[in-house]
């Protein structure tokens, strides 16, 4: 069975700094992961995902995430975070046996402060 | 990228009557497409695969009567929540996925917030 597991619940930065939001996975197969962020009463908007290739992908808003197979991770980061970054970002994973669900971490709270 | 989009976007029903979200895959052709459900601060959980053409399949614990899952062409969906209670307020999402022509990215629509009064 697919899992993902965002240990953060909170993650808390000031504007500039460089962000870190966490994500590990566990699939059968070759992963296809996946970054989502949600804001208030809205739906999810895409950010990125690794497929195949490159490890290191770039998403939208200058965010960028690490696949790393060892250690079955998928940070996400950004150099810079902004106020407007804050919000409720998602990992999610499915495998790569066609048309699959995926499936969500709990969700990660990023809140930038000024 | 591609859009999803989900109608109504805010519904408030009374208890015991029906209530109908529509997912449409605007510019592109979607075989399946699957519906969350979410509850306040908590992540999303899947509750059926939409397939056009063909019976939803649904997650263990969904009341497949209680959750109509229609998906009659390549690009709508439709949820059913038949006799609403209070306890089916929620958010529902949908979501859908091009294909490989797209990277196999999945888009989400913008969800319905669902109140049973």
């Amino acid at each position: 069975a697919q899992s993902v597991a965002q240990p953060e619940d909170q993650v808390n930065v000031a504007e500039g700094n460089p962000l870190t939001v966490k994500c590990t996975y566990s699939v059968s197969g070759n992963p296809y992961l996946f970054w989502y962020v949600q804001y208030p009463n809205r739906g999810l908007q895409f950010l990125l995902k690794y497929i195949t290739g490159d490890n290191l992908v770039k998403g939208s808003y200058g965010f960028e995430a690490e696949f790393n197979k060892s250690q079955t991770s998928f940070h996400l980061k950004k150099p810079s975070a902004l106020v407007s970054d804050s919000a409720l970002y998602f990992c999610a994973v499915r495998d790569d046996r066609g048309n699959t669900p995926l499936v969500f971490g709990k969700g990660t709270r990023l809140s930038v402060i000024a | 990228g591609a859009v999803v989009s989900q109608h109504p976007s805010w519904v408030i029903c009374k208890s015991g009557t029906s209530v109908k979200i529509e997912c449409r895959s605007l510019d592109f052709q979607a075989t399946t497409m699957f519906w969350y459900r979410q509850f306040p601060k908590q992540s999303l959980m899947l509750m059926a695969t939409s397939n056009e053409g063909s019976k939803a399949t649904y997650e263990q614990g969904v009341e497949k009567d209680k959750f109509l899952i229609n998906h009659a062409s390549l690009t709508l969906s439709t949820l059913t929540v038949t006799s609403a209670h209070p306890e089916d307020s929620s958010f529902y999402i949908c979501s859908a996925s091009p294909g490989a022509s797209a990277g196999n990215t999945i888009y989400f629509g913008e969800g319905s917030w669902l109140t049973v009064v």
